[in-house]
């Protein structure tokens, strides 16, 4: 089946530091999106990317549809302490089949993020 | 109020026993989904439903069930528990047309079988 390769899978940095982490796949994908998980608590949905090319930033966070269709990054510049948590990127590809136009996401593993105060 | 919520948020069942874990939502999303969450493995697709007449297994569906009672509320249940179930289980949603791989998750419920 479909895989998406996340990387790198943990980072240790300093606060103030950038980071940059990214997903490939090997197939196209339509959709790239990428979630944050704190402890505790389920994913949430960070930046989403709807067009090979795209750069879209939310605050500090910026992520980018690969022209290729089968990868993404997002950078997160001058972290901060509550950066801290598992991202993970998550990608889609339309099935076509007896529901239609369905669509169903599939889970890089994460990368974890720790920063240093 | 969280906009999906799960409970419980803990449980710890023993072998063999029947479990059911309940999701509601306040989104008015037509599709809803449940994960499981193991250290290392990610999230894993275990059941989704786009209405509520449609129900379709994931990839990992065995030793499952799910019932899905309204557009608002999805449950999971777990048969006869076992120890490799213990996880922790995310109830999902996304809209139907548009943007509908935006999936919005509960704060999970974390499972241990003994």
């Amino acid at each position: 089946g479909q895989q998406l390769n996340q990387s790198p899978q943990s980072m240790f940095i300093q606060e103030g530091e950038d980071v940059s982490m990214n997903c490939t796949s090997s197939s196209i994908f339509n959709t790239w999106l990428w979630y944050k998980q704190d402890p505790g608590e389920g994913p949430v949905l960070l930046i989403a990317l709807y067009k090979a090319g795209e750069l879209t930033s939310n605050g500090r966070l910026t992520a980018q549809f690969g022209i290729t269709r089968k990868d993404s990054f997002l950078n997160i510049s001058a972290s901060i302490p509550s950066d801290v948590g598992i991202y993970f990127c998550a990608g889609s590809t339309p099935e076509i089949g007896e529901a239609g136009n369905n669509r169903k996401l599939i889970w890089g593993l994460g990368t974890s993020l720790a920063v240093n105060p | 109020d969280a906009d999906v919520t799960q409970t419980p948020r803990n449980r710890i069942t023993k072998t063999g026993k029947r479990i059911m874990l309940e999701c509601s939502q306040t989104k008015g999303h037509d599709r809803m989904y449940w994960y499981r969450q193991d250290p290392g493995l990610g999230l894993r697709l275990i059941y989704y439903s786009f209405d509520v007449k449609d129900i379709n297994k994931g990839e990992i569906s065995d030793g499952y069930s799910v019932s899905r009672q309204a557009q608002a509320k999805f449950s999971l249940s777990l048969e006869s528990a076992i120890p490799n179930q213990t996880a922790l289980y995310f109830c999902a949603t996304s809209v139907r047309k548009g943007r509908d791989t935006e999936a919005f998750f509960g704060q999970g419920t974390r499972l241990t079988v003994v």
